[in-house]
């Protein structure tokens, strides 16, 4: 069985621009969140969909978006890049409906650089 | 609000002697509490999670954690450190209804041949 799979692993930007970054969860799971990992901040909850509603989000800025698609798969968005914007962004998926009392399954991670 | 507190970010131990990594949580509610492990450039993995069953919480790996209410502790033991346990790792909380898991600053295990 496949895990979560995140695209790009790796990518350099420029402060402006922006950056989609992708996740399929493992098959079957309908819980889809983003982290936020810095060396600073640590690990930093960004958002979570289930069913292609997000029904919580972190305290970020509105530059940072992202929706799920029908088959559960996963895209944030960050807009007008910012140097403190560099991180590893991290996807998680869940079984279950309440994701609380599961386990997060994570990808490996999208590293942005932002110059 | 929840909250999680991890109070060492580093630990040494020596291969073969037990390792002990602290957590105190706050939380309104009956929290759920997970540790998880990342080693370099890796995704998370999950150790073990307590979500209001029994107090001590069974692993992988040989890793351990004790709910204690009275303490709002779940700290992680092992009785005998591997070099492969060297990562980091992070305690966890979580409330019902919130969708959203509350990660501690990690604590990097360090281990010693």
């Amino acid at each position: 069985k496949a895990g979560v799979t995140q695209t790009p692993r790796y990518l350099i930007k420029t402060r402006g621009q922006q950056v989609t970054l992708s996740c399929s969860p493992i098959s079957g799971h309908r819980s889809v969140s983003w982290y936020q990992q810095t060396p600073g901040q640590g690990l930093q909850f960004l958002f979570e969909y289930f069913s292609e509603t997000q029904r919580n989000k972190g305290n970020f800025p509105g530059r940072f978006s992202g929706r799920q698609f029908s088959n559960s798969r996963s895209e944030m968005n960050v807009s007008t890049l910012e140097l403190g914007d560099s991180a590893l962004y991290l996807c998680a998926s869940s079984l279950v409906q309440n994701p609380n009392t599961g386990e997060l399954f994570f990808g490996e991670g999208s590293r942005l650089t932002v110059l | 609000a929840q909250s999680v507190t991890q109070l060492d970010s580093h630990v040494s131990v020596s291969e073969g002697t037990p390792v002990l990594l602290r957590c105190n949580y706050s939380s309104s509610y009956s929290p759920s509490l997970f540790w998880y492990v990342q080693h370099p450039n890796k995704g998370l993995q999950l150790l073990l999670k307590y979500t209001s069953a029994a107090t001590l919480v069974k692993g992988i790996n040989g890793f351990e954690a004790e709910f204690k209410k009275s303490e709002t502790s779940f700290h992680l033991t092992k009785p005998s450190a591997h070099m492969s346990d060297a990562a980091e790792y992070f305690c966890v909380v979580s409330e019902t209804g919130t969708y959203k898991y509350i990660f501690g600053t990690g604590t990097r295990l360090k281990v010693l041949a």
